[in-house]
């Protein structure tokens, strides 16, 4: 099945700051790539998505690139909020399924 | 447009006790899937059900179980409790087609002591 993996595991970064978080995933097969938030005590978010036939998308302060050919994924947030601050997962998806990666803890220092 | 809503939100039941949660999908939505999220393992799958089916499962024992009803509302049952059941367990419902977006519930804390 799918693997997915997430990096870093946790991210501390100065308000202000961009961060960075990769995903790498194994089944060429897999074409939708969503990104979650999750503040403590709530359930994940969906935040941005991508699908294979693009390769970057954004809103506002946040962007996804996807790489098909190297199989990774990235979510980038500038300008970082203290409110930014939160658990963050990558999926991918074929068909009807989803694979997670293991979460980033971002912490915005303010 | 309402969102997922699960019930309850919180609940502490006793080992060997079983324990039904349930799960209301957005208005219109077809599929329904469940996972255990706990701090060391992250967000496992269980089941999805889509029109009354269960159409994907994961690798969780039987003591899990779930059932979708005609108006796509869920439920998932967890019997003989074991103290490692302890987690956040959490409903994310779809249109249910390939390439559809999830959207997650707020979730229910189970504690199992």
């Amino acid at each position: 099945g799918e693997n997915v993996e997430q990096h870093p595991s946790t991210l501390s970064v100065q308000e202000g700051d961009s961060a960075v978080i990769k995903c790498t995933y194994s089944d060429s097969a897999s074409n939708y790539f969503p990104w979650y938030k999750q503040e403590l005590g709530k359930g994940p978010q969906l935040i941005i998505d991508i699908r294979s036939n693009v390769g970057e998308k954004k809103d506002q302060r946040i962007a996804v690139t996807l790489n098909k050919t190297a199989k990774h994924f990235s979510l980038h947030i500038t300008e970082t909020q203290p409110e930014d601050s939160a658990v963050y997962f990558c999926a991918a998806s074929w068909g009807n399924k989803f694979y997670f990666g293991s979460g980033t803890k971002l912490n915005v220092k303010p | 447009k309402a969102g997922v809503t699960q019930t309850p939100r919180y609940l502490i039941k006793t080992r060997g006790q079983q324990v039904t949660l349930s799960c209301s999908p957005i208005s219109g939505h077809r599929s329904v899937s469940w996972y255990q999220q706990t701090p060391g393992q992250g967000l496992q799958f269980l089941f999805e059900y889509f029109s009354e089916t269960q159409r994907n499962k994961g690798n969780f024992p039987g003591r899990f179980s779930g059932r979708q009803f005609s108006n796509s509302r869920s439920e998932m049952n967890v019997s003989t409790l074991e103290l490692g059941d302890s987690a956040l367990y959490l409903c994310a419902s779809s249109l249910g087609a390939a390439g559809n977006t999830i959207y997650f519930g707020e979730g229910s804390w189970l504690t199992v002591v």
